[in-house]
């Protein structure tokens, strides 16, 4: 059963401060993976996917990798603003059209 | 990318009692699925809904307290029913088109049962 780690829980930086956060997962046989974020009582919105055969996505100041090999992907957010503080989650998709598996989630607060 | 609306946005509900959720997607879409996410917890499966055909539940979801409906590939429900507090979440649709791997998901509905 592919179990999803994210570590740390919840994180806390100055505004301006580049950050990693970090997603392992037991089983490598993954489809793609994806990262979300989730403001407070909201829906997901979708930030970057990777397909198992890629190394990393970027988009704006975020970059996503992904060593499929040993089970694991960071998201490196740059220039941390206030605006970026929010719930990332991570998930997995072992088939094309099936279920993602989510990980608990760091919860990420920007400091001004 | 699809835009995704859910109805109602939340809801606080009696003990006992039935609540349909509706999800409407702005385009067809093959695959549509139901999440639910407990307070302080991450996002949990309850099933698959598939056009024309029975929905395909997960492990600890059954039919009978989690009814969906699919009629057409823009639409779902989802109903709980008989309604308890340990029902109190948010439950979210999601979507992925045949066009991408990305799922999107709606805005969730956020339930509360007293």
């Amino acid at each position: 059963k592919q179990e999803v780690t994210q570590i740390p829980a919840a994180l806390s930086v100055p505004e301006g401060e580049n950050l990693v956060l970090n997603c392992s997962f037991t089983d490598s046989a993954i489809y793609n993976l994806q990262w979300f974020r989730q403001d407070p009582g909201k829906g997901l919105t979708s930030l970057l996917l990777i397909q198992s055969s890629q190394r990393e996505q970027t988009s704006g100041r975020l970059n996503a990798s992904l060593d499929k090999s040993s089970g694991r992907s960071t998201l490196y957010i740059a220039a941390s603003q206030p605006g970026d503080s929010a719930t990332y989650l991570c998930a997995v998709q072992e088939t094309s059209g099936s279920r993602l598996t989510f990980g608990e989630g760091t919860q990420l607060t920007v400091n001004p | 990318s699809a835009v995704i609306s859910q109805k109602p946005s939340r809801d606080i509900c009696q003990r006992g009692t039935s609540l349909t959720i509706q999800c409407q997607v702005d385009s067809q879409v093959t695959m549509m699925f139901w999440y639910r996410q407990q307070p302080g917890q991450s996002l949990t499966l309850i099933a698959t809904a598939n056009q024309g055909s029975e929905a395909t539940y997960e492990s600890g979801f059954v039919i009978d307290k989690f009814p969906i409906s699919r009629p057409n590939l823009t639409f779902s429900t989802l109903t709980v029913s008989n309604m308890s507090p340990e029902d109190s979440s948010i439950y979210l649709c999601s979507v992925e088109t045949s066009f991408t791997d990305t799922q999107y998901f709606g805005p969730g509905t956020r339930l509360t049962v007293l």
